[in-house]
């Protein structure tokens, strides 16, 4: 059975730390791996990675995916109060997304 | 910036009636999709559409659910006869073709009573 898996489940930081979020997938006819960031309601997209150790990054985000290994990561450096969300890891499967659980980030001033 | 939007943001419903949520994805979009996610739980795939037909569909999707794209715009999932168990945030995704990323709505909070 295909599944995702997102660990920690939560993750309790002071603003300024530097956090990382794990990935870790067993999906057959992998396509891309995308990193959604989810605070109220829509999950809102940060990556898609496609390619092994290829790093993508956006601002203090950034994210690497590992294809022999079958895992990503994200990590988010000097976290702000505006971090705080729930982050899913979802793997695109022929045409579907499989998400994990997601990671709940708390960032407190 | 073009986004996806869904309309009603929360629906109340009574159990064993229909109810329909709307969709507009963006517009130059050409894959449409489901998902829903119950409270405290995993974001779940529900279907695909594109070309206007059905590409993939979980085992969550019975008879009891259907999609249709009645016009250039909008996309639409109906639920025939609602369940409690049906009771859940239900979001509406497009992207643009084949390895883009896909785009959610804010989502439509049904609640089956």
């Amino acid at each position: 059975e295909d599944k995702v898996v997102q660990s920690p489940l939560s993750l309790v930081v002071h603003e300024g730390d530097t956090v990382t979020l794990n990935c870790s997938y067993e999906v057959t006819n992998f396509r891309s791996l995308l990193w959604y960031k989810q605070e109220k309601k829509a999950p809102t997209f940060l990556f898609m990675l496609t390619s092994s150790g290829i790093e993508k990054k956006s601002g203090r985000l950034s994210s690497i995916l590992d294809k022999k290994e079958l895992f990503s990561i994200l990590n988010i450096t000097a976290t702000q109060t505006g971090d705080s969300a729930v982050y899913l890891c979802a793997v695109r499967n022929t045409d579907k997304l499989i998400f994990g659980t997601g990671t709940r980030l708390q960032v407190f001033p | 910036e073009p986004e996806v939007t869904q309309t009603p943001s929360h629906q109340v419903t009574q159990m064993g009636q229909e109810v329909i949520l709307r969709c507009v994805p963006i517009s130059n979009h050409l894959y449409f999709y489901w998902y829903r996610q119950i409270l405290g739980q995993k974001v779940e795939f529900l279907v695909s559409f594109y070309n206007n037909e059905i590409s993939e569909k979980s085992e969550i999707f019975d008879d009891q659910f259907s999609v249709e794209r009645p016009d250039g715009s909008n996309f639409t999932l109906k639920i025939r006869s609602t369940k409690l168990e049906d009771s859940a945030m239900y979001f509406c995704a497009s992207r643009r073709q084949v390895n883009t990323e896909a785009f959610f709505g804010q989502g439509t909070r049904l609640t089956v009573v």
